[in-house]
Order: C-alpha cells, then sequence, then structure tokens
C-alpha cells in the first residue's frame, strides 16, 4: 500500500522567512509526486509535481520540490514567504499501478505580516 | 469556465435526509473521483469511476452511492444522512489514472 506523512501539522512563519515542509512516502515502486495547496475556503490547487527527470521541481508561486529517492522523500520549499501563502498544504503520492492519489494530513503554513 | 463543478457549494439537512452533490467536468477526463475531507482537513478517496464504471470504492458505508450518467458527470447521492457525514466533499478528475488531478471547489455539508 502507499502512504503518505508530513512531519509538521502546523509552522507559523513571519514573512519573508525560508519555508520548508517535509513529506516522506512509503512506496517501493515508482511513484508520481504532488504538492496541492488548499487557501482558507477554497478547493485545491496543484502547486507541482514529479513525474520523472529533474528530481527539482519548480512549480507555481515560487515553489520548488526536491525528489529524493532514497529518503523516500519529496520536500516543498519557497526561498520567501509571503503573506498569501497562508494556507494548508498537501503532499500527494501516486504509486504505479495504483489508482488513486493518497494524501498527507497536511500542514497549516501561517505566515505573519 | 470552470473546469470541474460542484453543486451545491453549501448544503446544510436534517439527520435522516437523503441529499445528492453533482460534480461536472468540461476538461474532457475520462476518470473521476469523490473524496471526503473531514474536519481534520484529511482528504480521503470515497468512490472513483472510469469511462462510467466504477474503479475505486474505499470503505464507505452503503449509504453512499455514486452515480455516473456519462463520463463527465459523477454524482454522489446519500441515503439517511448521519451527523459524522458532516464534511466537506471534492470532486475531481484527472485524464487517466497517473496524473494530477483536477478539484473542484467542494460541497460542504453540514448534518443537524
Amino acid at each position: 500500500a502507499q502512504s503518505v506523512s508530513q512531519h509538521n501539522h502546523h509552522v507559523i512563519l513571519s514573512e519573508a522567512a525560508s519555508l520548508e515542509l517535509g513529506c516522506n512516502y512509503s512506496y517501493g515502486g515508482t511513484v508520481n509526486l504532488f504538492w496541492y495547496v488548499q487557501y482558507p475556503g477554497q478547493h485545491l490547487q496543484l502547486l507541482l509535481k514529479y513525474f520523472s527527470g529533474d528530481p527539482l521541481v519548480k512549480g507555481i508561486k515560487g515553489f520548488e520540490a526536491e525528489f529524493i529517492k532514497s529518503k523516500f522523500s519529496f520536500n516543498l520549499r519557497k526561498p520567501s514567504v509571503q503573506w498569501s501563502d497562508t494556507a494548508e498544504y498537501f503532499c500527494a503520492v501516486l504509486g504505479t499501478g495504483f489508482q488513486k492519489l493518497v494524501f498527507g494530513t497536511g500542514t497549516r503554513l501561517l505566515v505573519s505580516p | 469556465d470552470t473546469a470541474v463543478s460542484q453543486t451545491p457549494k453549501y448544503l446544510v439537512t436534517q439527520m435522516g435526509n437523503d441529499k445528492s452533490i453533482k460534480c461536472e467536468q468540461n476538461l474532457g477526463h475520462d476518470t473521476m473521483y469523490w473524496y471526503k475531507q473531514d474536519s481534520k482537513k484529511f482528504l480521503k478517496i470515497m468512490f472513483s469511476y472510469n469511462n462510467k464504471e466504477l474503479i475505486i470504492n474505499e470503505t464507505v458505508p452503503n449509504r453512499f452511492s455514486p452515480k455516473s450518467p456519462d463520463k463527465a458527470h459523477l454524482n454522489l447521492h446519500i441515503n439517511s444522512l448521519e451527523l459524522g457525514d458532516s464534511a466537506v466533499y471534492f470532486c475531481a478528475s484527472s485524464q487517466g489514472t497517473s496524473y494530477g488531478y483536477t478539484f473542484g471547489s467542494g460541497t460542504r455539508l453540514t448534518v443537524v
């Protein structure tokens, strides 16, 4: 089975601080990995995804994530956060042969101005 | 144009009632999903249809019944609603099962 764990449940940062959100998955085969963002009261939007190739992927709004296969990790980063980045962030995995996207429990990010 | 649209956006109903949530996608995707997001924001898949055929049916009470009249629509009917059914229900679609999903704006169901 595939599963995802996000270590940080709540993160509080000041504007301009750097961000790194952890994500680890468990699945031994080939995976597609995703980060989604959910702004307050809104639906999930895709931030970035990794299918293959360069393990450092860049997404929208200045976010990037690095796939480290040996660590089963796909951490999300942003060099300088803004107040508008306040949201819930979800890591998700889709293992080859599975037909469903499995989400982590989410990390709530609060950026104070 | 909204890619994945759900109606209604909010639904407040009494215990024991039967209600439906509708979902439509105009992306030409062949796979559609229902996810439930609980009060702790945890997202869990409920059902998935590929070209009108049910391919995923997670451990969900049989009071929940999905219906897909065509590949652009996936509705969710819930019988005998219970307090624990209160949640946000998200519809999503994808092209095949190996790609990123596009989510609808969600339906916040409150059972009182």
